[in-house]
């Protein structure tokens, strides 16, 4: 149980377009979901917590114009990096926090996006 | 930002237990620590938690100290597959924040 997606697992695009990543969690439902940004050979950033049905928190420094978050149902998440950049390669990786049964204190984790961007 | 601290990185011969220590000393008495490890070029996978009482499921144990301030995670038989970077972390709220973690090579 607790098993948490995301697609795509990788993506390349050219600077300057748009790319959208989706997160759902497949067997349980989730008010709270979160992304995270890693570079390589670095810890996990926390980039923003989206709650379902409201605005997304933007940590200190996360441009919320550039990391579009929605979050429309309990079971999916999606961030979208605007107009992106080289600079914005990295891996992305989301979690969900489930909304009932014993593991609602935990955090699942998806199994993360791969952004190359050109 | 993080509340804990880890050794950049440890030995464990297969096998053997491995002990990986995490200090927390900032810990408020209502936060929990959790432990997560992440094989590379993976999200990352919950293994346990625990508030003040030594914890154990089927992964490994959490032996937290009477003062809360430190805490170990403990593998008791590693194998090849437990080679990872394993996060001790202080949840904070709602959130949780990375520190650099522990890497954890498993020797044959």
């Amino acid at each position: 149980g607790a098993v948490v997606s995301q697609h795509p697992s990788w993506v390349i695009c050219k600077s300057g377009t748009s790319v959208k990543i989706e997160c759902r969690s497949l067997d349980f439902q989730a008010t709270t979901m979160f992304w995270y940004r890693q570079f390589p050979k670095q810890s996990l950033m926390l980039m923003a917590t989206s709650n379902e049905g409201s605005k997304a928190t933007y940590e200190q420094g996360v441009e919320k114009d550039k990391f579009l978050i929605n979050h429309a149902s309990l079971t999916l998440s999606t961030l979208t990096v605007t107009s992106a950049h080289p600079e914005d390669s990295s891996f992305y990786i989301c979690s969900a926090r489930p909304l009932s049964g014993s593991g609602t204190d935990t955090q699942y984790f998806g199994p993360g996006t791969r952004l190359t961007v050109l | 930002d993080a509340k804990t601290t880890q050794p950049p990185s440890m030995d464990c011969a297969e096998g053997r237990a491995a002990n990986l220590p995490c200090n927390h000393s900032t810990i408020s008495g209502n936060e929990y620590v959790y432990w997560y490890r992440q094989i590379h070029s993976q999200g990352p996978q919950y293994i346990i938690h625990g508030l003040k009482n030594n914890e154990t499921n089927e992964m490994a144990s959490l032996i937290i100290t009477e003062d809360r301030k430190s805490s170990t995670l403990i593998l008791p038989h590693a194998t090849l597959r437990d080679t990872a970077v394993y996060y001790c972390i202080v949840r904070a709220g709602n959130q949780f924040y990375f520190g650099t973690g522990t890497s954890l090579t498993v020797i044959p």
